[in-house]
């Protein structure tokens, strides 16, 4: 199956930075990039929706001025999370999907101090 | 009310023995049932792909069934082992577009 990656897969930030979070499908061309949180023993849920060279959909809830989603081209998306504070601490997770093909990244584990 | 209900949310076993998950959705019109397996602090990882028209599919020692009638699918995992040890998420989609309705997920926990 496809390989997605997500950069980095780790990473900590003071409190008031922006930090972005890459996701790339490597031999596979995405047609609708998502983005997911999940907090600890919780499930994941849906923060937005990207085709590529379209604004994102955000979920209800979910701020698009605080999370910026880019989805320039087939095969990359970034999420960047701007002034971040430690309650956006989550892991975060890209699943990359053409038609019937959906496949998921490794996930990006974010804290903010 | 979610879409998606999976039980038990959380089950322990020991090592070599086998199990059954449950995942029962509400999500019309169907399109394919999904059940992925999620390691503590990593990405879903898929395990299996259901059609309308597949009653059961095999991965290993994972083999899930689907009855689209009562709108219910099952995961038996024979011989567990420690490394299956991880959440199940069962992952209903309602179109092709991608539209994926997700479970809570169970948390299976083998123990030696």
């Amino acid at each position: 199956g496809a390989v997605v990656s997500q950069h980095p897969s780790w990473v900590i930030c003071k409190s008031g930075t922006s930090v972005k979070i890459e996701c790339r499908s490597l031999d596979f061309q995405a047609t609708t990039m998502f983005w997911y949180r999940q907090f600890p023993k919780q499930s994941l849920m849906l923060m937005a929706t990207s085709n590529e060279g379209s604004k994102a959909t955000y979920e209800q809830g979910v701020e698009k001025d605080k999370f910026l989603i880019n989805h320039a081209s087939l095969t990359l998306s970034t999420l960047t999370v701007t002034s971040a504070h430690p309650e956006d601490s989550s892991f975060y997770i890209c699943r990359a999907s053409r038609g019937y093909e959906q496949y998921f990244g490794p996930g990006t584990r974010l804290t903010v101090t | 009310k979610n879409q998606v209900e999976q039980s038990p949310q959380s089950l322990i076993i020991l090592e070599g023995k086998n199990c059954t998950l449950q995942c029962n959705y509400t999500v019309s019109p169907f399109s394919n049932l999904r059940w992925y397996k999620q390691d503590t602090g990593r990405g879903p990882v898929s395990l299996t792909i259901m059609t309308f028209s597949e009653n059961t599919k095999s991965n290993g020692r994972y083999t899930a069934t689907l009855d689209a009638d009562t709108k219910q699918s099952s995961l038996h995992i024979t011989a567990s082992q420690l490394s299956d040890s991880a959440s199940y998420i069962c992952v209903v989609s309602a179109t092709r577009n991608n539209d994926m309705r997700f479970g809570a997920g169970t948390r299976l926990t083998v123990k030696p």
